[in-house]
């Protein structure tokens, strides 16, 4: 059984990073063809994908978000990091990781709300 | 990049069916769609990728049979037979564009079904 939980914090404020962990179980990131991503959700709008690492450390990012975002892995803890800069109050979003599998994000995690505010 | 477009939304009655669609941009006709379930509150649930020969690959964990899908010319359709309450949900489309280094996913901007 697939599952993922992201956790980091609730509130940031502008211009702070914003460091997000993605915790799985199910499955292991040394697999090859594996990968996990992250998506976003702002309040009441439509979902947009973030990044993506694969089992062999390869690593996409959205093309407009690129110079804000690190993604990266930690194969032993199971744990997917993602690292944004200089939050806005237009980043805020509920963050999800996603398991990447057969080219498919085929399992979600519950999402995690991270408001921007001062 | 391809641009997906989604009606706001959509609505049938208890036992009914429904058909949502998601329509890709000009010069993507030849793109899968994968189509998501998101219950109020909840993360989204792969139900099934879909391209212009049907179905592509395998549902969703626990997705009934009363979903399935098609896809023609630069639309891709999802269905619910005999719909139930539990499938009041937002429904999100996204494809994949690019390979390799220019690898990308975007999504539409989802349809909120409801269940009457």
């Amino acid at each position: 059984q697939i599952t993922l939980k992201e956790s980091g914090p609730t509130l940031v404020k502008p211009t702070q990073t914003l460091t997000l962990t993605c915790t799985f179980s199910g499955f292991s990131l040394s697999t090859s063809g594996v990968g996990v991503g992250w998506i976003r959700q702002p309040p009441g709008k439509a979902l947009e994908w973030l990044a993506l690492i694969y089992w062999d450390d390869d690593k996409r990012y959205s093309p407009s978000l690129k110079s804000r975002l690190t993604i990266t892995k930690d194969t032993s803890k199971n744990q997917v990091v993602l690292t944004m800069t200089n939050m806005d109050p237009v980043d805020t979003a509920t963050y999800y990781c996603a398991h990447r599998g057969m080219a498919l994000f085929d399992y979600w995690g519950q999402g995690t709300l991270v408001t921007v505010s001062s | 990049q391809p641009v997906l477009t989604q009606p706001p939304s959509a609505s049938a009655s208890l036992g009914a069916s429904v058909t949502l669609t998601c329509t890709l941009s000009s010069g993507y006709s030849n793109y899968k769609v994968d189509w998501y379930q998101q219950r109020p509150g909840k993360g989204p649930r792969f139900v099934m990728r879909v391209g212009t020969g049907g179905i592509v690959g395998s549902k969703g964990d626990g997705i009934p049979d009363r979903f399935s899908v098609l896809g023609s010319g630069l639309n891709r359709y999802l269905t619910i037979k005999n719909i139930q309450e539990e499938d009041e949900s937002d429904y999100h489309c996204g494809a994949d564009h690019g390979s390799g280094s220019n690898f990308g996913y975007v999504f539409g901007t989802g349809t909120k079904v409801t269940v009457l």
